[in-house]
């Protein structure tokens, strides 16, 4: 248990589907992540949020929109993905001072598109 | 173009053994490393790290080296266990990436009893 919980934890959705991944953390953390994991590649940084505002787009498409309502809570919602958008989607978080590079993580949402 | 490689997708060794994983950067202003361990179904978790002003860090069973002048950077694992058998991811940072991370592709260890 590393304090960063996310849901659901599969999901499967249709191409013409909007669903939503949440995920929270209990670490008092300022800082949160969303990842790609696709099969045998790096992890893929998509979006960093630190204090709520977003400070990093990692050239993601518009049909991944994140939000962050709070420190604690980061949310991706997805609407009219593509098949090769099927991968695990890992929220991550951290403090947000300089030098504090370990970063938590949840334990991920398997996508799959149909 | 990946900044940090792990060119050995898997390993195999035998329980008790040495485990050696590697890794490569590319970009020299990296001056933090760290490795993470990934079991399936669970996301990665903090393993050991190491700042470019050391070249050695040991916790335990684990240990990373650090060469900065070959941009390398290994965990040695001793005596390996077959709970240790999982995903090993390499990341790096430096303070202009302020707190993200890079991450190599990883390597699939599998420790036989």
């Amino acid at each position: 248990e590393t304090g960063v919980t996310q849901t659901p934890r599969h999901l499967v959705m249709g191409m013409t589907n909007k669903k939503s991944l949440k995920c929270e953390q209990h670490l008092g953390h300022n800082a949160m992540y969303w990842y790609k994991q696709s099969a045998k590649k790096p992890l893929e940084l998509m979006f960093v949020y630190n204090f709520k505002e977003q400070t990093e787009n990692n050239s993601v498409p518009s049909r991944f929109s994140p939000e962050c309502p709070n420190s604690s809570h980061l949310f991706l919602h997805l609407h009219t993905l593509q098949p090769e958008d099927s991968a695990l989607y890992l929220c991550a978080s951290s403090p947000s001072r300089l030098g504090a590079y370990e970063q938590y993580f949840g334990p991920g949402t398997r996508l799959t598109v149909t | 173009d990946q900044q940090v490689k792990q060119n050995s997708p898997s390993l195999s060794v035998q329980e008790g053994r040495i485990s050696i994983l590697n890794c490569d950067y590319t970009n020299s202003m990296f001056d933090y490393f760290l490795w993470y361990k990934k079991y399936p179904a669970e996301g990665p978790t903090f393993l050991i790290s190491i700042s470019s002003i050391k070249d050695k860090n040991e916790d335990g069973r684990f240990t990373v080296f650090l060469n900065k002048s070959a941009k390398h950077l290994s965990l040695h694992i001793v005596p390996s266990q077959p709970g240790d058998s999982a995903v090993y991811f390499c990341a790096a940072s430096d303070m202009e990436y302020g707190n993200k991370l890079v991450f190599g592709a990883g390597t699939i260890l599998r420790v036989k009893s």
